[in-house]
């Protein structure tokens, strides 16, 4: 049982370039949610999902793209980097049921130049 | 809009001392809350969860919380720090399939 998996652990992106942040989990979680988190800001949620095919907006999701095919997976995908997207992600997922507990991956580091 | 805040960036604390982190929330009503804690480089630990109940909430490493209505607080305490304590914790509230974190406090501890 892997839990969150994320992959790739670093990345460095040029203004402009596009990239995909892989997201997976084998628990059979129905809620999978990506975050940032910023220096003193704490994590930001930027999108989530209740199930393959629903994705909502979290806090801060201009500049990001989301889609859920199946249970497992829940890329994030940035179109157009900006040096403002250089950031820490995080992926989460837990059963989407009341009064459960999100397990966080290990996350990715991106740097955008 | 909902909100978490933890007043304290940093704290240092000595070795065996007591330690105490604040977190305010501003909610309609009482969300999920919880309390994890980042070693640096590293993901996202869940210290303890505060869901309905017992207002005093048990968690791993020797940690507990208090929920106060009231107050709209949920402070995490440990009676007795130790070295590996260091690291960053957030409080996190959950409402309506969203997690809002605060800030994040520093925890540093001194020999």
């Amino acid at each position: 049982n892997a839990g969150v998996t994320q992959t790739p652990k670093f990345q460095v992106l040029k203004t402009g370039q596009s990239m995909t942040l892989q997201c997976a989990q084998d628990m059979n979680h129905e809620y999978m949610s990506w975050y940032r988190q910023d220096p003193g800001m704490g994590l930001r949620l930027i999108h989530y999902s209740v199930g393959a095919g629903i994705t909502d907006q979290g806090e801060v999701p201009n500049g990001y793209n989301v889609s859920r095919s199946t249970t497992e997976d829940f890329p994030l995908r940035l179109l157009s980097a900006a040096p403002s997207q250089t950031s820490v992600y995080f992926c989460a997922s837990r059963y989407n049921r009341g009064q459960e507990t999100q397990y966080f991956g290990p996350g990715t580091r991106l740097l955008v130049l | 809009a909902q909100s978490v805040t933890q007043p304290d960036i940093h704290i240092t604390v000595s070795e065996g001392a007591s330690l105490e982190l604040r977190c305010n929330y501003s909610y309609g009503a009482t969300p999920y809350l919880f309390w994890y804690v980042q070693s640096p480089g590293q993901g996202l630990q869940l210290l303890l969860k505060y869901f309905s109940g017992d207002t005093l909430v048990q968690g791993i490493k020797g940690f507990e919380a208090e929920f106060k209505r009231s107050q709209s607080s949920f402070n995490l305490r440990k009676p007795s720090v130790h070295w590996s304590d260091a690291a960053e914790y957030f409080c996190a509230v959950e409402k309506g399939n969203k997690l809002t974190f605060g800030g994040g406090t520093r925890v540093l501890v001194k020999p």
